[in-house]
């Protein structure tokens, strides 16, 4: 069981907004910034999220974060059917001195 | 362009060890550290291990402390990690990742990857 939980499964209809969330402790995401990966089948990882609500340059404003407490989402506003992927949280954890990754969510769009 | 090529995987004996590389370019490598991710066939992401820019600060998963070592060349501006007494439980495929200057624990471009399987 990882350090940091995500649900296993998320779904959407198009041009709904969903949210993915990340639940951790005060060794990780209560005292660093949370990262948010999205993978496509087959492909490597792209980073989404960065810094708990930082977008890298090219990702739409569609994607966005937050980070209250010990607990982190992801939110996906407008819905397409190219964002069915599995989304990844991660973070730096003090104790174990780690990177951790969540389980990982898999969006469908309906 | 920014680019990560991973090279090195293969089929390996458990047992035996394994070499893998991760040549940059499109940047500079000496600016940056890097990580090694995997993920087990049909599994999430694991983390694995992070070097710093300069190479005297390296940080590694606990399931493969003292059996991976990572280690870079930045004047070849390649990154590597030597996989020794490989598992089975060590199958899958490895990414190399570039940190962000500003947080070095973020990952912003990301190899294609490269396949390792352990199998007798």
């Amino acid at each position: 069981q990882s350090v940091v939980t995500q649900p296993p499964s998320a779904s959407g209809t198009p041009g709904q907004r969903v949210t993915i969330s990340c639940s951790g402790s005060n060794s990780n995401i209560g005292t660093n910034h949370v990262h948010w990966y999205r993978q496509l089948p087959g492909t490597a990882p792209k980073l989404l999220i960065y810094g708990d609500n930082q977008r890298p340059s090219g990702v739409p404003d569609r994607f966005s974060g937050s980070k209250p407490g010990t607990s982190a989402s992801l939110a996906i506003s407008g819905l397409r059917s190219e964002d069915e992927a599995d989304y990844f949280c991660a973070v730096w954890d003090d104790s174990l001195r780690v990177v951790v990754f969540g389980g990982g969510t898999k969006l469908t769009v309906l | 362009q920014v680019q990560l090529v991973e090279s090195g995987g293969g089929v390996v004996q458990p047992g035996r060890s394994l070499r893998l590389s991760c040549v940059a370019s499109g940047f500079t490598l000496s600016s940056h550290a890097m990580h090694w991710v995997r993920q087990a066939p049909g599994k999430g992401l694991e983390w694995v291990t992070l070097i710093s820019y300069d190479g005297n600060n390296k940080y590694y998963a606990d399931s493969v402390r003292g059996r991976f070592t990572i280690s870079r060349e930045n004047s070849r501006n390649s990154l590597y990690l030597q996989m020794n007494s490989l598992r089975g439980e060590d199958t899958g495929v490895y990414f190399c990742a570039r940190a962000l200057k500003e947080n070095t624990k973020t990952m912003d471009v990301w190899g294609k990857g490269t396949t390792v399987t352990v199998s007798s």
